[in-house]
């Protein structure tokens, strides 16, 4: 299977502790979302990454949180004191930046974060 | 939060009817989109929309381009049970996706 995987698929973990999520894209895809989706909403943008530049981050990023591409291939994202708050799914999406279907994102399965 | 207002929010259909859902926006967007999550799951593409007035189907599914580029719908033709799921519009200027808040199909067999 070639498509986007996200690990892990459930995380509980206490208040206050740290987290970290992992996407591996679609190969051939040279930008990666990060999006955060709560109880009967659609996925909200949280980053996105051109290669292994972060190219921009919503206002819902506070600075307890942090995503990483370093080699413009698998990104992680990290939350440092997690909180209720933070309780979502996180997904993940890949695209490739040329040709009409510049704009086709394809989602991960994402990672239910519980955190009590 | 959402810029996008999806309806109907949910609908219960009979199986074999012919089903419609549309999206609305206050801003203008160069792309729409049309996704399809099951629980637990991310969502799924399903149909990607470039131009203005452009009519796009995937088998079942059509859906439209509004020629004001700040509305799109979704239709699906004769449902089968297997159409259950939640269906997101998302709108697109360059990158990021704008997601309405879903409609929820749940089909009487």
């Amino acid at each position: 299977d070639t498509g986007v995987s996200q690990n892990p698929r459930h995380k509980i973990t206490k208040r206050g502790q740290n987290v970290t999520f992992r996407c591996d894209p679609i190969s051939e895809h040279n930008r990666l979302y990060w999006y955060r989706q709560t109880l009967g909403q659609g996925p909200e943008f949280l980053t996105y990454f051109q290669n292994e530049a972060q190219l921009e981050k919503s206002r819902l990023l506070s600075d307890r949180f942090s995503a990483e591409r370093p080699k413009g291939s698998f990104s992680t994202l990290e939350i440092q004191r997690t909180e209720q708050g933070d309780s979502a799914m996180y997904l993940c999406a890949s695209s490739l930046r040329e040709g009409l279907s510049y704009n086709e994102q394809f989602f991960g399965p994402g990672t239910r974060l519980t955190v009590l | 939060g959402q810029q996008l207002n999806q309806s109907p929010q949910s609908m219960f259909i009979q199986e074999g009817e012919d089903v419609s859902m549309n999206c609305t926006s206050s801003s203008i967007f160069n792309t729409w989109l049309w996704y399809k999550q099951e629980p637990g799951e991310g969502p799924v593409l399903l149909i990607a929309l470039y131009k203005a007035g452009e009519l796009t189907s995937n088998g079942r599914l059509t859906a439209q381009f509004g020629i004001t580029r700040k509305d799109s719908f979704l239709n699906i033709s004769a449902s089968i049970p297997s159409d259950v799921g939640i269906y997101f519009c998302a709108g697109s200027g360059d990158y990021k996706l704008s997601f309405g808040a879903g409609t929820t199909v749940t089909v009487r067999a």
